[in-house]
């Protein structure tokens, strides 16, 4: 069973465009919606989270968008720049506080 | 650097060998996370400990995984016998008391 769904699996944009990828999960106890960015050799590293009890929040050049009706939630990447080439994952977690990953999307920044 | 160090960052072993990783936390969280992940995949849970006592296991981590936090600080996961399906990136992360988890750079392991 895979309880969380991410895609696309790899997505191609032009430098300045925008950049979106989605996350559907399957487990209604999660509470805890974060995304991860991870360059080739490192680490994932925390970008953005979100709690149920909004819809929408924005840091900078990045934004999650959160329907919890339709297990659904967003990465929103504005003014998208190469240096943001990279695999974002969803990683949606409960109470127990393990993160359950999405397979990751590949993002090409194109100059 | 205050992040989380994991140590070593790539082991070659053979196969049927004995490895250990170390992972220190950032200071004073108190939650500490190991996961797996493989090539293009997304990184899987494998345990979780809140200051030294291992709270959860998953069932990825057979009887050939050990982990331990024996002071509530830094862990070691330890893997005998290794198998060519251990090869993987070890991550670690760790926590305060909300949900919000920072991981470290990564053990790469090969078996050979």
């Amino acid at each position: 069973q895979q309880q969380v769904k991410q895609s696309p699996q790899s997505l191609i944009v032009q430098k300045g465009g925008i950049s979106i990828i989605n996350c559907a999960y399957e487990n209604t106890a999660f509470d805890y919606f974060p995304w991860y960015q991870q360059f080739p050799g490192k680490g994932p590293a925390l970008l953005i989270a979100i709690r149920p009890d909004v819809s929408e929040k924005k840091e900078g050049r990045f934004t999650i968008s959160f329907n919890k009706s339709a297990k659904q939630f967003s990465l929103h990447i504005m003014d998208s720049q190469p240096g943001d080439s990279a695999t974002y994952f969803c990683a949606p977690g409960g109470s127990n506080y393990k993160l359950t990953f999405g397979k990751g999307t590949l993002l090409t920044v194109n100059p | 650097d205050t992040g989380v160090s994991q140590d070593p960052r790539h082991k070659i072993t053979k196969r049927g060998q004995n490895v250990t990783f170390r992972c220190d936390p950032i200071s004073e969280h108190n939650r500490l996370y190991w996961y797996r992940q493989t090539l293009g995949q997304g990184p899987e849970f494998l345990t979780y400990f809140q200051n030294e006592a291992q709270l959860e296991k998953s069932r990825l981590l057979s009887d050939r995984f050990s982990a331990e936090r024996p002071k509530g600080s830094f862990s070691t996961l330890e893997i005998q016998r290794t198998e060519q399906g251990d090869s993987a990136m070890y991550l670690c992360a760790s926590s305060s008391s909300g949900n919000e988890q920072y991981f470290g750079p990564g053990t790469r392991l090969t078996v050979t």
